[in-house]
């Protein structure tokens, strides 16, 4: 089965520690993107990358580090610099045809809680 | 600024048909997206606009209106697993998706 998967599912942190959530998808798509959930909230992009070795700064950037080393990977470390890093996290990938209309298919997310 | 405008909350009843407006202003338009997220998942893909007009899958209709920056979903026959929130969002000019912040949708029996 084709997809996208996050791990994991809910994840507890100390403040000041850094932490690395997991995305990987075998859907053979090039793009792949980084969302904040927050209630009340519209998703805010964090990250995205259009192709390997390659990624971009989205509106909150800040306090965040990615890699894309692989085509099927996308890890986000979330660093002691988040001031505020409690949140649902999504990925998502697309085809990355660069015209828009690209449906995005999203992992089932990771609810982080940083205490 | 960019915007996106979703009433925050809505109720209705099972069997009945509701539409959930989306209004927006943006730098710029290359689609709309409606997407469904029940509570403590992932979206899923509903459907896309780019030109003006109703599309129709199933159930779930679409409708936009590029001139009046005006989307809406249209819900018919609801059950209850259609409970749950409806995101609208749009593609800018520098094809960057701009997410509303949800509608939540409420199915009473």
């Amino acid at each position: 089965d084709g997809g996208i998967t996050q791990s994991p599912k809910y994840l507890f942190r100390k403040e000041g520690q850094n932490v690395t959530l997991s995305c990987e998808q075998n859907l053979n798509h090039d793009a792949m993107y980084w969302y904040r959930q927050d209630p009340g909230q519209g998703l805010r992009l964090i990250y995205y990358s259009q192709i390997v070795n390659d990624f971009q700064k989205g509106d909150i950037a800040e306090g965040y580090s990615v890699s894309r080393e692989k085509k099927e990977s996308f890890p986000l470390t979330v660093t002691s610099a988040q001031k505020n890093p409690t949140a649902f996290y999504l990925c998502a990938s697309s085809i990355g045809s660069g015209t828009g209309s690209d449906e995005q298919y999203f992992g089932p997310g990771t609810r982080l809680t940083v205490t | 600024g960019q915007n996106i405008d979703q009433p925050t909350e809505m109720t209705a009843t099972e069997g009945a048909i509701v539409q959930i407006n989306c209004t927006y202003q943006t730098s710029g338009f290359n689609g709309l997206f409606w997407y469904q997220q029940h509570a403590g998942e992932a979206p899923t893909f509903l459907s896309y606009n780019v030109l003006d007009g109703l599309e129709e899958k199933g159930r779930f209709s679409s409708f936009l209106s590029r001139s009046k920056g005006y989307s809406y979903l249209l819900l018919k026959e609801l059950q209850m697993k259609d409970s749950a929130s409806y995101l609208c969002a749009v593609v800018d000019s520098n094809y960057q998706l701009i997410w509303g912040a949800g509608t939540k949708l409420i199915i009473k029996p």
